[in-house]
C-alpha cells in the first residue's frame, strides 16, 4: 500500500511570504502529525490532526497553521516566513495514534 | 529543556560487532519509547518500542532496554552491519495523550558501521 505522501519535495521561499505544505496519509489512517526538523533542535512536534480536530499542539507560533480535512488529508500553513523556518517538515500518520509512519518530507528553504 | 538527550552525537563500531546506543529523558510523565532510524533524504522509520511495564524489547538483531529508575534506554544492535549506518533517534511520549500522538525525539546519533 502507498506510503505517507508529501509534497512538495522541495521549496524555496522568500522572507515574509507564506507557504502551504501538504500531506496524505496512508489510507485508512485518520491521525497525521507534522514535525519540523532543524539541525539544532532536532525533532520537534508541530500539531497532531485526529478526525480534523487538532488534538496536540506543539510550542511553535501562530504563525505554524494546519488543518485536516475529511478525507484525513493534512495540510501546513506557515505565514510571515522567517529564516529560521527553513527545515525539514515531516508528516507522519497513524491508524488510531500508535504506531506513526512518516513521509519523506518537505525541504523548507526561505532565503 | 531537552526532555530526551542522546548525549553522544555520534558512534563508530566494526561490522559484526554490538552498537549501544544510549538515551536518557527528563519526563516522569514518559509511558512509551521508541526508537527511528533515519537516511538522508528520507522520514524516520520506525525500528522498535517499548511501554515502560517492561524492562526488555527485542525484535531480530535489535533489543532495547528500559531503565526507569534510571530515566535510561539503550538500544542495542547485534551484530551490527554497514546497512545500519544511520541516524537513530530517541523518542518518547507521554501516557495521559497515548502512545506515539504526542512524540518528545532526542537529538540523534549518527551510527557509522565500518566493514
Amino acid at each position: 500500500k502507498a506510503g505517507v505522501t508529501q509534497t512538495p519535495r522541495y521549496l524555496i521561499k522568500t522572507r515574509g511570504q507564506q507557504v502551504t505544505l501538504s500531506c496524505s496519509p496512508i489510507s485508512g489512517h485518520r491521525s497525521v502529525s507534522w514535525y519540523q526538523q532543524t539541525p539544532g533542535q532536532g525533532l520537534q512536534f508541530l500539531f497532531e490532526y485526529f478526525s480534523e480536530t487538532q488534538r496536540n499542539k506543539g510550542n511553535f507560533p501562530g504563525r505554524f497553521s494546519g488543518r485536516q480535512f475529511s478525507n484525513s488529508r493534512s495540510e501546513m500553513n506557515v505565514s510571515t516566513l522567517e529564516l529560521g523556518d527553513s527545515a525539514l517538515y515531516l508528516c507522519a500518520s497513524s491508524l488510531v495514534g500508535y504506531g506513526y509512519t512518516f513521509g519523506s518530507g518537505t525541504r523548507l528553504t526561505v532565503v | 529543556d531537552q526532555q530526551v538527550k542522546q548525549n553522544s552525537p555520534s558512534l563508530s563500531v566494526q561490522e559484526g560487532r554490538i552498537s549501544i546506543l544510549n538515551c536518557d529523558y527528563t519526563n516522569s510523565m514518559f509511558d512509551y519509547f521508541l526508537w527511528y532510524k533515519k537516511y538522508p533524504a528520507e522520514g524516520p522509520t520506525f525500528l522498535i518500542s517499548i511501554s515502560s511495564i517492561k524492562d526488555k524489547n527485542e525484535d531480530g538483531r535489535f533489543t532495547v532496554f528500559l531503565n526507569k529508575s534510571a530515566k535510561h534506554l539503550s538500544l542495542h544492535i547485534v551484530p551490527s552491519q554497514p546497512g545500519d549506518s544511520a541516524v537513530y533517534f530517541c523518542a518518547a511520549s507521554p501516557s495521559d495523550t497515548g502512545a506515539n500522538s504526542k512524540l518528545t525525539f532526542g537529538k540523534g546519533i549518527t551510527l557509522s558501521v565500518r566493514p
